[in-house]
């Protein structure tokens, strides 16, 4: 299993640029979330997917699109990138009843 | 609102010390707990988490933590500190009413005296 995977690794957008960030996971996983992390605040969650066709806003969605056709892609797209959304990006799944996530590597992207 | 507060931003030990990190959370349903490190440019590695049961849950690298449900607390030790562990710790949690979804705490970073 390769578990989540996420590509780019590193990503420069200029403002204005759209781009999409993929996740894909080998688990069979139907829960999928995307979180952006920032420098003295945690985690946040953006948006989620509790399976194929269905996704919800989390914490800080404005900015972001979300889809989910298969169980394995959760990709998430910016559609007009803004310096405020430089952040490094984790996307995660798990399985339902389980509470335990799995995060990919990271993405880390700068806007400038 | 479900939240995960760690109240110490940095904190600085000398290798061989003890450590404990804190973390308190707020959640009205049964809260799951996990406690993840990230070294520096990496990834979230999972040290361990808690569900249910046994209130001691241990963990990788030699960590530890407590489910305090009076003092609504889940806090990290270690009774020796290496150099290695100098990173930054997350605690984050959820509950059983609340889907999948996980609560991140903002990070404690240690760095650990030679």
């Amino acid at each position: 299993n390769a578990g989540v995977t996420q590509t780019p690794k590193f990503q420069v957008l200029k403002t204005g640029q759209s781009m999409t960030l993929q996740c894909a996971q080998d688990m069979n996983h139907e829960y999928m979330s995307w979180y952006r992390q920032d420098p003295g605040m945690g985690l946040r969650l953006i948006h989620y997917s509790v399976g194929a066709g269905i996704t919800d806003q989390g914490e800080v969605p404005n900015g972001y699109n979300v889809s989910r056709s298969t169980t394995e892609d959760f990709p998430l797209r910016l559609l007009s990138a803004a310096p405020s959304q430089t952040s490094v990006y984790f996307c995660a799944s798990t399985y339902a009843g389980s509470y335990e996530q799995y995060f990919g590597p990271g993405t880390r992207l700068t806007v400038t | 609102a479900q939240s995960v507060t760690q109240p110490d931003i940095h904190i600085t030990v000398s290798e061989g010390a003890s450590l404990e990190l804190r973390c308190n959370y707020s959640y009205g349903a049964t809260p799951y707990l996990f406690w993840y490190v990230q070294s520096p440019g990496q990834g979230l590695q999972l040290l361990l988490k808690y569900f249910s049961g046994d209130t001691l849950v241990q963990g990788i690298k030699g960590f530890e933590a407590e489910f305090k449900r009076s003092q609504s607390s889940f806090n990290l030790r270690k009774p020796s500190v290496h150099w290695s562990d100098a990173a930054e710790y997350f605690c984050a949690g959820g509950s059983t009413g609340g889907g999948n979804k996980l609560t991140f705490g903002t990070g404690t970073q240690l760095k650990v005296e030679l």
